[in-house]
């Protein structure tokens, strides 16, 4: 079965400093990567995705993140961070099958950035 | 609006009542999702529907809560005599499979529930 870790439930940082969320993950066949975003009281959007090819991954709002197969891990970078990026931040793993599997979430990293 | 909608996006109900809640996919997605967010926890799968048909249930679904979506687009998900448990946010999300590429689900904004 798969499974997802945040290993951050917060991250507090300065504006225009860089962040890095981490994220591991464990199943037995290939996956599908994702991180979402969630505002409060706002459904989920998703910043990036992972299906194949590059292991380095650009998304929305200037984030990037990078697949490590031998690390089991798909962390979330950002160089410079601003206000507005302040939410909570879920990983999340598909296995395979062109996504047809339901999405299991990590428990998700609450990113707060200050001025 | 295109995307994905819920009604309602909040319900407070009392210990023992029934309750329903309403996912509009986006139109002409097949695949509609259900999952559960409990506070300060990512959300869990629920159950999910191709067309009209439900195809899988996580065991999270208990005998007091049931799904529906009786022409393939709307769907429904109502919870018997609710516990305080079953406080959380009801996150819905709709995608379009067609076997030839990725499928990515769209999220709408959820129903919270809050059981006094």
């Amino acid at each position: 079965a798969q499974s997802v870790t945040q290993l951050d439930s917060q991250v507090p940082v300065f504006e225009e400093a860089p962040v890095e969320l981490r994220c591991n993950y464990s199943s037995s066949v290939s996956v599908y990567l994702f991180w979402y975003v969630q505002y409060p009281n706002q459904g989920l959007q998703l910043l990036l995705k992972y299906l194949s090819g590059s292991t380095l991954v650009k998304g929305i709002n200037g984030f990037e993140a990078e697949f490590n197969k031998s690390q089991t891990s798909f962390h979330l970078r950002k160089p410079s961070v601003h206000i507005s990026d302040t939410a909570e931040y879920f990983c999340a793993v598909s296995e395979g099958d062109m996504g047809r599997r339901a999405l299991t979430f990590g428990s998700g990293t609450r990113l707060q950035v200050q001025p | 609006d295109t995307g994905v909608s819920q009604d309602p996006r909040h319900k407070i109900t009392k210990r023992g009542q029934n309750v329903t809640f309403r996912c509009d996919p986006i139109s002409e997605h097949n695949r509609l999702y259900w999952y559960r967010q409990t506070l300060g926890q990512g959300p869990e799968f629920l159950t999910y529907f191709q067309n009209e048909a439900q195809l899988e249930k996580s065991r999270l679904l208990s005998d007091r809560f049931s799904a529906e979506r009786p022409k393939g687009s709307f769907s429904t998900l109502e919870i018997q005599r609710t516990e305080q448990g079953d406080s959380a946010m009801y996150l819905c999300a709709s995608s379009l499979l067609t076997g030839v590429s990725y499928n990515e689900q769209f999220f709408g904004p959820g129903t919270r529930l809050t059981v006094l």
